[in-house]
């Protein structure tokens, strides 16, 4: 399964909101994680099967969609926002990720 | 708390091999899946492979099927990667990382490691 991201990088200002998109080769059901990563970090675990904030995650994070599309939307951007985003399905093997979204400082 | 730790990154040639340990504390090793995830510098995230808490089950990328490893001593609390015919485009950071949820179909991954750096040239 191929999981394609757009746009490749989002220009928005601390206060925007910011829409990002995760589409699928083929259907996932809900099976479809978030990441975040920042520069020289790990990744940090966002959402779960689409919509479930995993824990210490900010409610400005949510998480939208099912079969194909699906959405990861930041209501309001804050400074330590700015970063890489990653999709992941776990439908079926092999286990895949998106190409990544940047989201840097207009 | 929960810990991992990735060893055994260093420099090798193509074709060589490496095997790398990832260290954890903190949880019930035993009871929950594991699995390998690379970063190739300035690249993206890719998932190479996974293993069930028993060891029992396997799963690979099909980029690096059959010359990759996965395996655990439950025993010692341990992760490992046995990496062999390695190739210039496996350089990359390797993490291991950590379902949030015991063993089951539950592949989202909670706790990461630092990473440790594999690099192949010559």
């Amino acid at each position: 399964i191929v999981l394609t991201q757009s746009p490749a990088t989002l220009s928005l200002s601390p206060g925007e909101r910011a829409t990002l998109s995760c589409r699928a080769s083929q259907s996932v059901t809900r099976y479809l994680v978030w990441y975040q990563q920042r520069p020289g970090q790990a990744p940090r675990l966002l959402i779960y099967d689409a919509s479930n904030r995993a824990t210490g995650i900010p409610a400005r994070f949510s998480g939208s969609g099912s079969g194909t599309d699906f959405t990861l939307t930041i209501s309001s951007l804050e400074p330590e926002d700015f970063a890489v985003y990653y999709c992941q399905h776990r439908s079926s093997w092999p286990l895949t990720f998106g190409g990544g979204t940047k989201v840097e400082i207009k | 708390e929960v810990h991992l730790l990735e060893s055994g990154g260093n420099l090798v040639q193509p074709g060589g091999s490496l095997r790398l340990s990832c260290a954890v504390s903190g949880f019930t090793f035993s009871s929950y899946g594991m699995s390998w995830v690379r970063q190739a510098p300035g690249k993206g995230l890719e998932w190479v492979s996974a293993i069930s808490g028993s060891g029992g089950s396997t799963y690979y990328a099909d980029s690096v099927k059959g010359r990759f490893t996965i395996s655990r001593d439950n025993s010692k609390n341990t992760l490992y990667l046995q990496m062999n015919s390695l190739r210039v485009e496996d350089t990359a950071v390797y993490y291991c990382a950590k379902p949030g949820v015991p063993d089951g179909d539950y592949w989202w991954f909670v706790e990461w490691g630092p990473g440790t750096l594999v690099t192949v040239s010559s």
